[in-house]
């Protein structure tokens, strides 16, 4: 167990719809991020946010944004969805940011299925 | 811009044979590499990384792997295959100013009895 939390395990969802996927990261990491795992794209990095606050962009499509609560927690909103964005999302945290070396600790991904 | 090639999408192996994932790394600035491995409906969990100093990195689960600079790869091994290392395996890159990682296509292992 990375201690690192995703909610839903699995979402069904039609095209044109919005989901949200929940993180709750390892307590004391204040950086999270979010990955896209997908058959055609492999481990895409979406998205970082460090205490609060967004610190880097991937490749994140403006139908996709995320955010940092004041508790740490982080929630990936995917909106207007296609067919095409079913994949494994990943959450991932770390204690610090900057570094360059920080382990991220995987949560076990939401599977999203667009339908 | 940093990129990471795996040569081999699968390998195959018989337990207690020599294990070999091939990674290689493109970076304008000196790299940290890392190996992660994916069982089955499980999220990522690292195996080993480097940062800096000694080049042959050792990992959990008997894993481990050398970083050569002059070939700029960082290829993942363990001397014996257990039937318990099938998953697929994956060699990031990340850089000294971010955190995220860079990965590649992955490995998939499967160690036959």
């Amino acid at each position: 167990d990375s201690g690192v939390t995703q909610t839903p395990k699995h979402l069904i969802t039609a095209t044109g719809q919005r989901v949200t996927l929940r993180c709750s990261p390892r307590s004391g990491d204040l950086s999270v991020y979010w990955y896209q795992q997908s058959l055609d794209q492999g481990l895409q990095f979406l998205i970082q946010y460090y205490n609060g606050e967004e610190r880097a962009k991937g490749n994140i499509l403006e139908r996709f944004s995320a955010q940092q609560f004041p508790d740490l927690h982080s929630e990936l909103n995917l909106s207007s969805l296609e067919l095409g964005d079913s994949a494994l999302y990943f959450c991932a945290s770390s204690v610090v940011t900057g570094s360059g070396n920080t382990e991220a600790f995987f949560g076990q991904g939401t599977r999203l299925t667009v339908v | 811009a940093q990129s990471v090639t795996q040569l081999g999408s699968h390998v195959s192996v018989s337990e207690g044979a020599l294990v070999l994932l091939r990674c290689n790394y493109s970076s304008s600035v000196p790299p940290y590499l890392f190996w992660y491995v994916q069982y089955p409906n499980q999220g990522l969990q690292l195996l080993l990384k480097y940062t800096t100093g000694a080049t042959l990195v050792k990992g959990i689960n008997g894993f481990e792997a050398e970083f050569k600079k002059s070939e700029t790869s960082f290829h993942l091994t363990k001397p014996s295959a257990h039937m318990s290392d099938a998953a697929e395996y994956f060699c990031a890159v990340s850089r000294l100013d971010t955190d995220k990682l860079i990965f590649g296509t992955g490995t998939r292992l499967q160690v036959f009895p």
